[in-house]
């Protein structure tokens, strides 16, 4: 079958650095997405991850471990723009999106 | 970048209203568009996906009859609401995806229904 899990919230400080993990199964595989969505308002696209290891974009970086099924999206330099939900996704073997239900990033100053 | 556009942003009307929503993909040529449905503090809901030139295929649940999916070109795609009730009020988000190999799914704005 096929799964995806993530935390349900986090919080953290200004300024500080956040990790966020999410876990997948499925038999087929093309590629991890994280998408930021703030509340009422469509997602938008952070970074996709098909081969393993770190892909850095400005202040935020994605990981991903095929092996493991791991990803995480990491930001740092952490702005109060930044609370939002973080959604990851990886796209199954018929290329369609299965997602996770989110995570509630909150800022703290 | 590639951009989505989904019109309109916001709907009120009447119980019983037919509502039509419109995604287009506006510099890529989309083979499959989705249409998502999102209920506050909740996650993303997948009702269809549709391809361009065949019939959409639906999520389990969500009444085909209903929720009326045309995909009659490369870059746009339909939504349409059949006889809304209050009950269909929510978030709908269309999202395209390039027809080329590991490319992301690119979201519209949304269009934020309400039925009174």
């Amino acid at each position: 079958g096929q799964n995806i899990d993530q935390p349900t919230e986090m919080t953290a400080t200004e300024g500080a650095i956040v990790q966020i993990n999410c876990t997948y199964q499925t038999s087929g595989f093309n590629g991890l997405f994280w998408y930021q969505q703030h509340a009422g308002e469509a997602p938008t696209f952070l970074s996709y991850n098909v081969l393993d290891g770190l892909e850095e974009k400005g202040r935020f970086s994605s990981f991903l471990s095929r092996s493991k099924g791991y990803s995480y999206l990491l930001l740092k330099e952490l702005q109060m723009k930044d609370s939002a939900s973080y959604l990851c996704a990886f796209m199954d073997s018929n290329y369609q999106l299965i997602w996770g239900a989110g995570t509630k990033l909150i800022i703290k100053p | 970048g590639a951009v989505v556009s989904q019109h309109p942003s916001w709907v009120i009307c009447k119980s019983g209203t037919s509502v039509k929503i419109e995604c287009r993909s506006l510099d890529f040529q989309a083979t499959t568009m989705f249409w998502y449905r999102q209920f506050p503090k909740q996650s993303l809901m997948l009702m269809a996906t549709s391809n361009e030139g065949s019939k959409a295929t639906y999520e389990q649940g969500v009444e085909k009859d209903k929720f009326l999916i045309n995909h009659a070109s490369l870059t746009l795609s339909t939504l349409t609401v059949t006889s809304a009730h209050p009950e269909d009020s929510s978030f709908y988000i269309c999202s395209a995806r390039d027809g080329r190999e590991n490319q992301p799914q690119h979201f519209g704005d949304g269009t934020r229904l309400s039925i009174l």
